[in-house]
């Protein structure tokens, strides 16, 4: 079946402008996950939701950065005010279950770039 | 915090070389204990994953990982590695469902 998506692959933006990035999880995926890959670092915990619970925001590293979950598939992260900072690969990630057993599938990413 | 650490950026091997990737977590209780590679210009994908019972853990591709859980470590191995192993890879320490920490990556370069 169809793997993780995200939208758009590439995003270019100008400093102070704000943009949105999408995730479409795995058809029946309860759990996603927010991460963000900037150069030469690790993947940064972002945000992770499941199911209807109120979704942990403890990895946004602002409050220019927001994300939804709508009817419990589709997501948008938001980042609000860009700043060059913001440059890097955010990554989504879906899973069963949110179980910490459970196999956390990756998208491809979007790649951001801030001028 | 909790944290993992790698401890090579980037390593170059030969092919038919033996694979050692060093990773070390912090502690946080019962922890689920994972490698990812990353080939060019591809996504993330699952090379195994550790959460009870043996400690050595089989994954695709040949690789294997050994759990230490008195050094917190989780090392990557692979006897004899091929020029298509040349990845990016993470390890990560998962400490509850939604507190997933990653590593920095390790740059494979595997010279045929």
């Amino acid at each position: 079946g169809a793997g993780v998506s995200q939208s758009p692959s590439n995003k270019v933006t100008e400093k102070g402008k704000d943009v949105e990035l999408r995730c479409d999880p795995i058809s029946g995926h309860t759990a996603l996950y927010w991460y963000r890959q900037s150069l030469g670092q690790g993947l940064e915990f972002l945000i992770y939701f499941q199911g209807n619970s109120a979704p942990d925001k403890s990895g946004l590293p602002s409050d220019r950065f927001s994300a939804e979950r709508t009817g419990g598939s589709v997501s948008t992260l938001t980042i609000q005010r860009t700043q060059q900072e913001d440059s890097a690969v955010y990554l989504c990630a879906s899973s069963l279950t949110g179980w910490s057993t459970d196999t956390q599938y990756f998208g491809p990413g979007t790649r951001l770039t801030v001028l | 915090a909790q944290s993992v650490s790698q401890h090579n950026h980037h390593v170059i091997l030969s092919e038919a070389a033996s694979l050692e990737l060093g990773c070390n977590y912090s502690y946080g209780g019962t922890v689920n204990l994972f490698w990812y590679v990353q080939y060019p210009g591809q996504h993330l994908q699952l090379l195994l994953k550790y959460f009870s019972g043996d400690p050595l853990v089989k994954g695709i591709k040949g690789f294997e990982a050994e759990f230490i859980k008195s050094k917190f470590s989780f090392n990557l191995r692979k006897p004899s590695v091929q020029w298509s192993d040349t990845a990016e890879y993470f390890c990560a320490a998962q400490y509850n469902n939604n507190d997933m920490r990653f590593g920095a990556g390790t740059r494979l370069t595997v010279k045929p």
